[in-house]
């Protein structure tokens, strides 16, 4: 099975407004740590934000918040007032274990297209 | 400004030539990571190094080989590829192994061509 899903290829999204990209992880751990990377045309992967699987409160920074919903095993990423430098793949990802990063997994990503 | 710096960001080189990706980290970070990223497929960890010791090999061909002298710097010695191992190369690195709260930062990868 999958440890990461992401359902959404591509999303559109009008400049300014919210968008919500979809993610979904699979784990038997009690103990995992959930990222959201951006991926622009250039290559880098920039890390955006964590959750810890025993945070209680959702992780924000800046424009990002994930919305996790533990027992649905769901961490979406919510970008608000989206700009046009929003514009690229987004990457979930998943770090089984509190000590581990060997077990670290991407989803397929999604490409995020904001509209003028 | 990226804290991961890999070179180059573009090679072309044929399936008999042998190359090398470079790549250093200025975070002061203890792990550092190789992974490979294919068009349409999730991003593959190939490599692992924790304080220059080698802690994951996922499986990887031969023809890529891994070297890390010190917490700094690591590189992917390549030979013989296919054109199927045209990807993108990502070097990550990371505070440790050990850190429930750290996460991975990236390169900015190189587009490894092969023809």
């Amino acid at each position: 099975a999958q440890k990461i899903t992401q359902t959404q290829p591509g999303m559109f999204v009008q400049e300014k407004e919210a968008v919500t990209l979809d993610c979904t992880y699979d784990t038997s751990d009690q103990s995992y740590g959930l990222f959201w990377y951006k991926q622009p045309s250039s290559g880098e992967m920039i890390f955006l934000i964590y959750q810890g699987s025993y945070d209680e409160q959702n992780a924000t920074e800046g424009r990002y918040s994930l919305n996790f919903q533990k027992a649905r095993k769901s961490a979406n990423l919510v970008i608000s007032a989206s700009q046009l430098g929003d514009s690229a793949m987004y990457f979930c990802a998943m770090r089984e274990g509190l000590v581990n990063f060997n077990k670290f997994y991407f989803g397929s990503g999604t490409k995020l297209n904001v509209k003028p | 400004e990226t804290g991961v710096t890999q070179t180059p960001r573009h090679l072309v080189m044929g399936m008999t030539n042998k190359k090398s990706l470079k790549c250093e980290q200025h975070l002061g970070h203890n792990a550092m990571y190789w992974y490979k990223q294919s068009a349409k497929k999730p991003l593959e960890l190939m490599f692992v190094y924790n304080f220059k010791e080698q802690t994951e090999n996922n499986s990887v061909p031969s023809r890529f080989s891994p070297e890390c002298p010190n917490s700094s710097h690591l590189f992917l010695h390549l030979h013989t590829l296919q054109p199927e191992d045209s990807a993108l190369y990502l070097c990550a690195s990371s505070q440790g192994l050990t850190d429930s709260g750290n996460t991975i930062y990236f390169g900015e990868g190189s587009w490894l061509t092969v023809v």
